[in-house]
């Protein structure tokens, strides 16, 4: 596709839910990230993908939050047992190489009731 | 701790003049500087990247690199309603491979 593409768009679930979010890069991009966005607040970095690998995973919150990418292109981020603090905008962007000019998606809105 | 720095604003200017945004980053070793614009509601959109010292111009839009003074900045000509979002400042942060973003500017430019 022309630009990076994420699904669902809006994810509404219950509080001890496990969720997974979609992230399908630009084309040729080698480098993935994923960050969130709070109500109100700046970007936060979770992880980020040389490839099918993550150089570095501590970035993420905690360890109810993982991440793989496989193929080179396709990334979920799975989210397990829910709670209200992780509702926020998790947004994937994409590099042609790491360090290139990254382009976001358009990002899922998850809500923990 | 990486830091980018910016004023959050409201930064209000009239329909056709300069908006100056500006930010500045803790890391002296930077290399790689950009900037986004994000509606409400919407996800970041890059508008400027800059790599080097000095001026970098793309139609209204000019990024001021100076890596001395480790401070950034965007200006945008003839700012119209449309541009009215905030501005993140982002800058690599090393070896994590991610940006680090400033908490952005909110501008309003009135008709």
């Amino acid at each position: 596709g022309a630009g990076v593409s994420q699904s669902p768009s809006n994810k509404v679930t219950e509080k001890g839910k496990d969720v997974e979010l979609r992230c399908d890069p630009i084309s040729g991009h080698t480098a993935l990230y994923w960050y969130r966005q709070s109500l109100g607040q700046g970007l936060e970095f979770l992880i980020y993908f040389q490839g099918n690998s993550a150089p570095d995973k501590s970035g993420l919150p905690s360890d109810r939050f993982s991440a793989e990418r496989t193929g080179g292109s396709v990334s979920t981020l799975t989210i397990q047992r829910t709670q209200q603090e992780d509702s926020a905008v998790y947004l994937c962007a994409s590099s042609f190489v790491a360090n290139n000019e990254q382009f976001f998606g358009p990002g899922t809105r998850l809500t923990v009731l | 701790q990486k830091e980018v720095e910016q004023n959050s604003g409201p930064l209000s200017v009239p329909e056709g003049a300069i908006a100056s945004l500006n930010c500045t980053y803790s890391d002296r070793g930077s290399q790689s500087f950009f900037w986004y614009r994000q509606y409400s509601g919407k996800s970041p959109e890059l508008i400027m990247f800059i790599y080097s010292n000095g001026d970098k111009e793309d139609g209204r839009f000019t990024a001021q690199l100076n890596k001395a003074s480790q401070y950034v900045s965007l200006l945008i000509r003839d700012s119209q309603p449309s541009d009215s979002a905030t501005y993140l400042c982002a800058v690599y942060g090393g070896s994590q491979g991610n940006l680090i973003f400033g908490k952005g500017t909110k501008l309003s430019v009135k008709p």
